[in-house]
């Protein structure tokens, strides 16, 4: 079980914003420890890509439909004018001064419907 | 261009050990930070095991679930990151990645490579 916690699949049509959490806790991305958040996609049978880091930041050539954003033990990714390219499973990671380790959401599948 | 390959991976039985390599390009890896990430068949992805830079003293840290089995390291001349896997188990099944780790609070990996398939079954 991932101390951050991302919903196991989401869904939208061509064209439309959809948006995927990320909760953590206060030994983590929350008040306390206060860690930030990268995003990473996964395209099928790819290696991870960074996709956002520290929270807000797109990495040079990451389109701009994608954006992130932080508020206290939640974090979220927002894909907008979705397209059938991005289907792929989305993770969240941090680190954990509990655990002493970096860790992952456990995977958000995105389809395009 | 920066660059990671993996190799080594395999079929191992229950009890056996394996290295996995993980050759870079585009940047050193003695002056970097690395780490192995691993994803179990049809699961989510878990870290295994950091280095720090020759620079900042070489440390290694390890997932609890690895300690004391697995050990990082790396070979200046080749240019090359390893994952020493001995004691394997069923539940060590996975794609192993490497990635450069990039400083920040908390650091995070970019980039990786494309991963190489351990298998431990008898």
């Amino acid at each position: 079980q991932s101390v951050l916690t991302q919903p196991p699949s989401v869904s939208g049509a061509p064209g439309q914003r959809v948006t995927i959490s990320c909760t953590g806790s206060s030994s983590n991305i929350g008040v306390g420890a206060n860690y930030d958040v990268h995003w990473y996609q996964q395209l099928p049978g790819t290696a991870p890509k960074l996709l956002i880091y520290s929270n807000t930041n797109r990495p040079s050539g990451v389109p701009d439909r994608f954006s992130g954003s932080k508020s206290g033990a939640s974090a979220s990714l927002a894909i907008t004018g979705l397209q059938a390219g991005d289907e792929a499973d989305y993770y969240c990671q941090s680190y954990d001064s509990s655990l002493s380790h970096w860790v992952f959401g456990g995977g958000t599948k995105l389809t395009v419907l | 261009e920066v660059q990671l390959v993996e190799s080594g991976g395999g079929l191992v039985q229950p009890g056996g050990s394996l290295r996995l390599s993980c050759a870079a390009s585009g940047f050193t890896v003695s002056s970097n930070y690395l780490s192995w990430v691993r994803q179990a068949p049809g699961k989510g992805l878990e870290w295994v095991s950091f280095i720090y830079s020759d620079y900042s003293d070489g440390s290694t840290y390890y997932a609890d679930s690895v300690k004391g089995r697995f050990t990082i390291s790396r070979d200046k001349s080749r240019n090359t990151l390893y994952l020493q896997m001995s004691s394997l188990r069923a539940e060590d099944t996975a794609v192993y990645y490497c990635a450069r780790v990039i400083t920040s609070r908390p650091n995070y990996f970019d980039p990786w490579g494309q991963g190489t398939l351990v298998t431990v079954s008898s």
